[in-house]
């Protein structure tokens, strides 16, 4: 079935530092693959999005490339902001003509000063 | 534009109880979702609506779980004999299927413990 797999629950960072959050997927459909970010008692937000091959996709400094070939939509940053701590969630949208969206287990990203 | 709203904000229940969740979504969303997040983890869908039919509720525990969306607009979500593996904040999304990409918007959310 669909899938997406986070493979890190926990990253501690200091302020400054770079950081990549790994996401792979399984589908047998042409993918929309997002991220979503949750601060402390928020909702989901749509952080990025993309269903292009091989093309980066850019918002609030974060940054994430589709890459078919090996399934894969990590999120990366080049320099981490106390305000990034949250918690970041791939979702996958199978291109199936159906709307299901699934969401991966989550990456907790802590950012120290 | 308002966003997804849900009532109640909270819930605390004892095994056995009924509980029911509503979500008022975006206006012009066809498309209504219902995830469940235990603590800490990733959303797990629950069921989808187009419009006012149910186009998957393969991971609803229908045993107890219900959820309706009657005139395609607001949803309801319930639980009639809560137990404490529900324990969960309970979101639900909407989207426009009519966008590219299809974007979730999601409310704030409603969280329930079961004691």
């Amino acid at each position: 079935g669909d899938s997406v797999t986070q493979t890190e629950g926990l990253v501690t960072l200091t302020k400054g530092l770079p950081v990549m959050l790994n996401c792979t997927y399984q589908t047998t459909y042409s993918p929309f693959l997002f991220w979503y970010v949750q601060h402390l008692n928020e909702a989901p937000k749509l952080l990025l999005k993309s269903s292009t091959d091989n093309k980066r996709t850019e918002h609030q400094g974060f940054y994430a490339t589709l890459h078919k070939s090996s399934s894969s939509f990590h999120l990366q940053k080049s320099s981490v902001q106390l305000s990034d701590s949250a918690l970041y969630f791939c979702a996958l949208r199978p291109g199936t003509g159906g709307y299901k969206v699934v969401f991966g287990s989550g990456t907790r990203l802590l950012v120290s000063p | 534009e308002a966003g997804v709203t849900q009532s109640p904000r909270y819930a605390v229940l004892q095994e056995g109880q009924a509980v029911s969740f509503w979500c008022d979504p975006i206006s012009g969303h066809d498309t209504l979702y219902w995830y469940q997040q235990p603590r800490d983890q990733g959303p797990q869908l629950l069921v989808y609506f187009r419009d006012e039919a149910v186009i998957d509720n393969s991971q609803l525990p229908s045993d107890r779980f219900s959820a309706v969306r009657p005139k395609g607009t607001n949803s309801t979500l319930k639980i009639q004999s809560a137990k404490q593996g529900d324990t969960a904040t309970y979101l639900c999304a909407s989207s426009f299927s009519g966008a590219s990409q299809n974007t979730l918007y999601f409310g704030a959310g409603t969280r329930l413990s079961v004691l």
